[in-house]
């Protein structure tokens, strides 16, 4: 059973980089692709980025300026970075694995304020 | 890229079917066979209830079935149960290499 778990700062300051880790375990990080998905509190999901198995990323074109996803398979780990915050970006951000065009396995998610 | 439209809520009362739309237009919805399905029970991660626009994982009910034509995608839940009151998000392709989500529909089981 794969299982995947947000880490990172809860609090970010405007004009600073969010940065988010998601580990994974139960499943090999390499066999699959990987994504991150948010959630402003009380309101909908808007979709970020894909990194898939051949390395390969997707970005959501209205953030592409702004993030990025990397991969480390030594950790069984993936990252977003998230540039120059707003309030905009507060958020319940989940991590997902990406699997026959559809975000199968999900993270609890992790709430990141942006506020001074 | 615009958010998918779907209603606000949704209603129906235990053992009736309900359905839900989805809009899009020609560059998502109309213009690939890829739309997912979403519920998402307050306070927890969305689970994927359908895949490829029909398909189901493993695990979720026959009771969930899901259709397109042109712009417009379907989710039909039948023989409404009390668990499947939750929020329900479509999901498409893009003809910009992108996902994008519906605005959500509240589903109330009376």
């Amino acid at each position: 059973q794969v299982q995947l778990q947000e880490s990172g700062p809860g609090l970010v300051k405007p004009s600073e980089t969010l940065s988010l880790t998601c580990s994974v375990s139960g499943g090999s990080i390499s066999s699959y692709d990987w994504g991150w998905i948010r959630q402003p509190p009380g309101k909908g999901l808007e979709w970020i980025t894909n990194i898939f198995k051949n390395g390969d990323t997707d970005y959501n074109p209205s953030l592409q300026s702004r993030i990025s996803i990397t991969i480390d398979t030594s950790k069984s780990q993936f990252s977003l970075q998230l540039k120059s915050g707003t309030a905009a970006d507060t958020a319940v951000y989940y991590c997902a694995r990406y699997e026959d065009r559809g975000f199968d396995y999900w993270g609890q998610g992790t709430l990141v304020t942006v506020s001074s | 890229q615009s958010a998918l439209t779907q209603p606000a809520s949704v209603s129906g009362s235990p053992g009736q079917s309900i359905t839900i739309s989805c809009t899009g237009t020609s560059g998502d919805v109309g213009g690939y066979p890829w739309v997912s399905w979403y519920q998402q029970h307050p306070g927890k991660a969305p689970k994927l209830m359908i895949f490829d626009v029909r398909s189901r994982p493993s695990g979720v009910s026959d009771r969930f079935s899901g259709s397109k034509s042109g712009n417009t995608a379907s989710l039909t839940i039948s023989g409404l149960q009390a668990e499947d009151e939750a929020d329900y998000y479509c999901s498409s392709y893009t003809s910009s290499r992108s996902w994008v989500f519906g605005g959500g529909t509240k589903v109330t089981v009376l």
